[in-house]
């Protein structure tokens, strides 16, 4: 009972370089999400799916992409990597409206 | 801008003893509150999920929401140096925008 997957576990990359963290659930939810976190804060939401096709920004999209491949998963690119990016991602699924969400392990990700 | 505050850390709490974290919100309209256990180096848990004006226990923790006062606040009981970690709290608004508070980091000292 795998629940949301994430790859790669750990990353470093050099600035300029470019990636995508994978994310998959087999739990059959429909709404995903990508967050990060960074030492002594909260979640802060990046982008958001509610539903297969269709993706929204939140409160922090600036220098990532998204895609929502199927149901299944949903990954984030970064284009450019840059040391502001250095931090611990973590995705999340729910099934639908006021339910909980599901977390990952989470990626943890150095840029130099 | 939605936002989410905790009451700042850290929190410590003799091991037995009542630990008490607190929460509060921007948006009155919002529907859903939860409650997450962190562990260092780990990703959230969910640990109780509240949609109505009240309590709402679970063993050892409750739960209370006050929406009128737009705050809601997690009891631990009979703290356990098991219960040391990071508690987020995350409220529902609009639609799909979950957001969470800075957390408050607890430590039960046995």
């Amino acid at each position: 009972n795998a629940g949301v997957t994430q790859t790669p576990k750990f990353q470093v990359l050099k600035t300029g370089q470019s990636m995508t963290l994978q994310c998959a659930q087999d739990m059959n939810h429909n709404s995903m999400y990508w967050y990060r976190q960074d030492p002594g804060m909260g979640l802060r939401l990046i982008y958001y799916s509610a539903s297969e096709g269709t993706t929204d920004k939140g409160e922090v999209p600036n220098g990532y992409n998204v895609s929502r491949l199927n149901k299944r998963e949903f990954s984030l690119r970064l284009e450019s990597a840059a040391p502001s990016q250095t931090s611990v991602y973590f995705c999340a699924s729910l099934e639908q409206g006021y339910q909980p969400q599901h977390f990952g392990d989470g990626t943890r990700l150095s840029i130099l | 801008q939605k936002e989410v505050e905790q009451n700042s850390g850290p929190l410590s709490v003799p091991e037995g003893a009542i630990a008490s974290l607190n929460c509060t919100y921007s948006d009155r309209g919002s529907q859903s509150f939860f409650w997450y256990r962190q562990y260092s180096g780990k990703s959230p848990e969910l640990i109780m999920s509240i949609y109505s004006n009240g309590d709402k226990e679970d063993g050892r923790f409750t739960a209370q929401l006050n929406k009128a006062s737009q705050y809601v606040s997690l009891l631990i009981r009979d703290s356990q140096p098991s219960d040391s970690a990071t508690y987020l709290c995350a409220v529902l608004f609009y639609g799909q925008n979950f957001v969470f508070g800075p957390g408050t980091r607890l430590s039960v000292l046995p």
